[in-house]
């Protein structure tokens, strides 16, 4: 079946603008997660959504960073104000089901490589 | 607070020879652990976990793994490495709670010589 899908796969902008990575999940999975990984970094959670509530956001870096799951399937990450700092990869992942879900083996998508200029 | 930590940055093995990559991780609890491995321009792909019992775990391409409570490690093994195995390999532990969240080591880079 179909796995993790992200687009655009690749974003430049300008720093000041206002940006959206979209994230498709595998079909059923109630879990969503999305992380950022720097360059020769390892991959930092950001926020998990269970459903359509974020469950845990504590990795947002600051208030410039919003994500949203309206119907529980799509996700999409939302970064106002871009600054240069924010330029990484964006991966996202899915999981089967919450609850204890530090059991689930999460698929990552391809990631959204994006560049603020 | 939990951390995992991957010493090794940048390893170089000969196509046929083993390898060992390292991983030492802080959790208070019974730690989740999971490798992973990225290729270039591939996403992460799960090679194997940990949660209980048997300390050696088995994963796909041929690796392996095993928990060492009192070093607090995970060393990913593979008895004959394959060029294709050159990538990115990352050691995480799952975050505290049921939030699933995963705390990544820095990763090892590996290069295979023919």
């Amino acid at each position: 079946g179909a796995g993790v899908s992200q687009t655009p796969s690749n974003k430049v902008t300008e720093k000041g603008k206002y940006v959206e990575l979209r994230c498709d999940p595998i079909s059923g999975h109630t879990a969503l997660y999305w992380y950022r990984q720097s360059l020769g970094q390892g991959p930092e959670f950001l926020i998990y959504f269970q459903g359509t509530g974020a469950a845990d956001d504590s990795g947002l870096p600051n208030d410039r960073f919003f994500a949203v799951r309206p119907e529980g399937s799509v996700s999409t990450l939302k970064i106002q104000r871009t600054e240069r700092g924010d330029s990484a990869v964006y991966l996202c992942a899915s999981s089967r089901q919450g609850g204890n879900s530090r059991r689930e083996t999460q698929y990552f998508g391809p990631g959204t490589r994006l560049l603020v200029l | 607070a939990q951390s995992v930590t991957q010493p090794d940055i940048h390893i170089t093995v000969s196509e046929g020879a083993s390898l060992e990559l390292r991983c030492n991780y802080s959790y208070g609890a019974t730690p989740y652990l999971f490798w992973y491995v990225q290729s270039p321009g591939q996403g992460l792909q799960l090679l194997l976990k940990y949660f209980s019992g048997d300390t050696l775990v088995q994963g796909i391409k041929g690796f392996e793994a095993e928990f060492k409570r009192s070093q607090s490690s995970f060393n990913l093994r593979k008895p004959s490495v394959h060029w294709s195995d050159a990538a990115e390999y990352f050691c995480a532990v799952g975050g505290s709670g049921n939030t699933g969240k995963l705390i990544f080591g820095q990763g090892t880079t590996l290069q295979v010589k023919p």
